[in-house]
Order: C-alpha cells, then sequence, then structure tokens
C-alpha cells in the first residue's frame, strides 16, 4: 500500500488549495475502503479533517471544516483529493491523507508522506 | 466531540527505562483506541490499535492496555529510536479525536 501526496504550496490569505493523494496496492473501489484527511500545525499535534469513502465518495467532515473543504476522488487514478477554500494564515500546517484501516478499529494504518500548505501575504 | 486527554505532556527517561504514556477519554469509548508514533518530519505509525493489539511489526517492548475511558502505552525498555512523540487516538465516534501528544526524550 502506497500513498503519495502532492507537493508543497504557498498561498494567499483567502485563496484555494487542492492536495492530491494518489494510492495503490488496495482496492480503491472497495466499499469498506475510505481515506482520512489529518492536518498538522507546526509544532503542534495532529487533527483529523474529514474522511472520504473512496467507493460511494461519501463524505464526513469535522464540524470546524464544514462549508471550507471538499473531498472528492477519481477512480481512474486511484487518487483523493483534498479543497480547502478561504485560506488564512491559521491553515498553515502538514496535510496528511491515511488510509483508515478496515477493520472495527479504524486505524490510519498507511501515511502518506504530507503536503505542506504555507498561507502567507 | 469526545475529548482525548493525554498525560504527561513530555517525559525524560533512560535507555532501557520502563516508559507509561496515560490517555482518557471523556466518555466511554470501549477498546476503539489507538496508539501512533510520530518522529520529527515524518508522518505519523500505528503502533497499537483496538486498545491492545499490536501493529504488524511493531517491536514487542510496545504494549497497549485499557479499556472503557482509561488507557496506557507502555515501552518496556526504552531504546534510543523510541523517542518521538506519541498519540492517542478514539475511533468510537466521527469526529476522530487525538490526544494532545506526549514527547518522550532520552
Amino acid at each position: 500500500v502506497q500513498l503519495v501526496q502532492s507537493g508543497p504550496e504557498l498561498k494567499r490569505p483567502g485563496a484555494s488549495v487542492k492536495v492530491s493523494c494518489k494510492t495503490s496496492g488496495f482496492t480503491f473501489t472497495s466499499a469498506t475502503a475510505t481515506i482520512s484527511w489529518v492536518r498538522q500545525a507546526p509544532g503542534q499535534g495532529l487533527e483529523w479533517m474529514g474522511w472520504i469513502s473512496t467507493s460511494s465518495g461519501h463524505t464526513n467532515f469535522a464540524q470546524e471544516f464544514k462549508g471550507r473543504i471538499s473531498m472528492t476522488t477519481d477512480t481512474s487514478t486511484s487518487t483523493v483529493y483534498m479543497e480547502m477554500r478561504g485560506l488564512r494564515s491559521d491553515d498553515t500546517a502538514v496535510y496528511y491523507c491515511a488510509r483508515d484501516n478496515d477493520s472495527k478499529y479504524g486505524s490510519w494504518d498507511y501515511w502518506g508522506q504530507g503536503t505542506l500548505v504555507t498561507v502567507s501575504s | 466531540d469526545i475529548q482525548m486527554t493525554q498525560s504527561p505532556s513530555s517525559l525524560s527517561a533512560s535507555l532501557g527505562d520502563r516508559v507509561t504514556i496515560t490517555c482518557r477519554a471523556s466518555q466511554n469509548i470501549d477498546n476503539y483506541l489507538n496508539w501512533y508514533q510520530q518522529k520529527p518530519g515524518k508522518a505519523p505509525k500505528v503502533l497499537i490499535y483496538g486498545a491492545s493489539s499490536s501493529q504488524t511489526g511493531v517491536p514487542s517492548r510496545f504494549s497497549g492496555s485499557g479499556t472503557g475511558t482509561d488507557f496506557t502505552l507502555t515501552i518496556t525498555g526504552l531504546q534510543p529510536e523510541d523517542c518521538a512523540t506519541y498519540y492517542c487516538q478514539q475511533t468510537f465516534s466521527t469526529p476522530r479525536t487525538l490526544g494532545q501528544g506526549t514527547r518522550v526524550e532520552l
């Protein structure tokens, strides 16, 4: 299993960013497959943003991000996308995609390498 | 939302020591508790899932215990490569929430 993310981004406040997560090594369209996005501000802890079902496209977002993020998939390339709008300086963080293990405990068993998004004027 | 509280926030221990990190949930989460290790500049790595099951390939010195609201991660015989930050995560409900992290130093 591999998750490979897109490269670093520098954005102005108010802009949007779209980060990709190309997956391989598992059945992307499995009914139980989900990918979560987790972010980590500099020197801070991990924060779950939401997940997407890679088979149905159903999403579940943390309240903090509702209305500001979207998650989509491209089944032809087994890629997941996370787009965030209205960027602020406190959105500066490393953004990770992670596979939710399909056991009942749903741990994040495989991770992307992370994408640094810097929001600065 | 379920709040996860770890203690301590940081600790310093000696080579070979037994290290214990505690995680408390704000409500009952049964055993829907996972532990992660993160080294600087790297993505986290799952160590323990379901409160006490070891992820494949994780050294046997790492163990987890607990159920309900109180959980522990124990490192028996601290090694230099164990210097990292450790996070607990609940998967009982959404939103998924994590503890604030425990930094382990030698």
